[in-house]
C-alpha cells in the first residue's frame, strides 16, 4: 500500500521569505504526485501536479515542486512568499497502475504554512 | 460555471440520529469521491461512485455508513445511527474521467457536528 508522509506539521515564515514543504512518499509501483492548498473552512484546490517528464513541475500562485524518484521525494517551493499563503497544504499520491488507475487520493498529514508580516 | 456543490454546508446530529450529505460534482462528471477530514487527522479516502455503481467502498465504515449516486440527482453520503467519532468534514471531489491523471475538483465540504 502507498503511503505519503509530510515532514512538517507546521512551517512558520516571514514574509517574502522562501518556504520549502517536505513530502516524501512510498510505494511499490509509479505514482501521481499531487499538492493541494486548503485555505480555512474550504476545499481543497489544486496547486500543481506530476504525472510524467520534466521533473520540475509548476503550479499556480508561484509554487513548484520537483519530484525526485530516487528519494521518493516530491517537496514543495515558493520563492517569495505572501500573506495570502497562509494555509494547510497536502501532498497527494494515486497508483499509476495503467488501465486500471483511478483518482483514489492517499494524503499526507498536511503541513500548516503561516506567514507572518 | 458551477463547481462542485455540497450541502449542508454544516450539520449538527445528536447521537443516534442520521446524517445525509449531499454532493453535486461538476456539470458533466460522473465520477464521484467522498474523503473525511477528522480532527488532527489528514483526509482519508472513503469511497469512489459512477453514476449508479460503487467502484470502491474500501475506505468507508463497514456499518452504518452508505454512499450513492444515482442516474439523476447527487450523490448522497448516508451516515445512520451517528457517534460522536464521526464529527468530521467531509468532502466530496468529482472528475471527468476515471483516469488517476485526471483533476479532482474539491466541494466546500460538510462539517458534520454529533452532539
Amino acid at each position: 500500500a502507498q503511503s505519503v508522509t509530510q515532514l512538517d506539521s507546521q512551517v512558520p515564515v516571514f514574509e517574502e521569505a522562501p518556504v520549502e514543504l517536505r513530502c516524501n512518499y512510498s510505494s511499490s509501483v509509479s505514482v501521481y504526485l499531487f499538492w493541494y492548498v486548503q485555505y480555512p473552512n474550504q476545499g481543497l484546490q489544486l496547486l500543481l501536479k506530476y504525472l510524467s517528464g520534466s521533473t520540475l513541475v509548476k503550479g499556480i500562485n508561484g509554487f513548484e515542486a520537483e519530484f525526485n524518484k530516487s528519494q521518493t521525494s516530491f517537496h514543495l517551493r515558493k520563492p517569495s512568499v505572501h500573506i495570502s499563503d497562509t494555509a494547510e497544504y497536502f501532498c497527494a499520491v494515486i497508483l499509476n497502475a495503467g488501465g486500471t488507475s483511478y483518482g483514489k487520493l492517499t494524503f499526507g498529514q498536511g503541513t500548516i504554512l503561516t506567514v507572518h508580516p | 460555471n458551477a463547481g462542485v456543490m455540497q450541502n449542508p454546508r454544516h450539520l449538527v446530529r445528536r447521537r443516534g440520529q442520521e446524517a445525509r450529505l449531499r454532493c453535486s460534482p461538476v456539470k458533466g462528471h460522473s465520477h464521484v469521491y467522498w474523503y473525511r477530514q477528522l480532527p488532527e487527522e489528514g483526509l482519508k479516502f472513503m469511497v469512489y461512485l459512477q453514476k449508479e455503481n460503487i467502484i470502491d467502498e474500501s475506505g468507508m465504515p463497514k456499518e452504518r455508513f452508505s454512499a450513492e449516486f444515482p442516474k439523476e440527482g447527487p450523490s448522497i453520503l448516508r451516515i445512520q445511527q451517528v457517534v460522536r467519532g464521526d464529527s468530521a468534514a467531509y468532502f466530496c471531489a468529482s472528475s471527468e474521467s476515471s483516469g488517476g491523471h485526471n483533476e479532482q475538483f474539491f466541494g466546500p465540504g460538510t462539517r458534520l457536528t454529533v452532539l
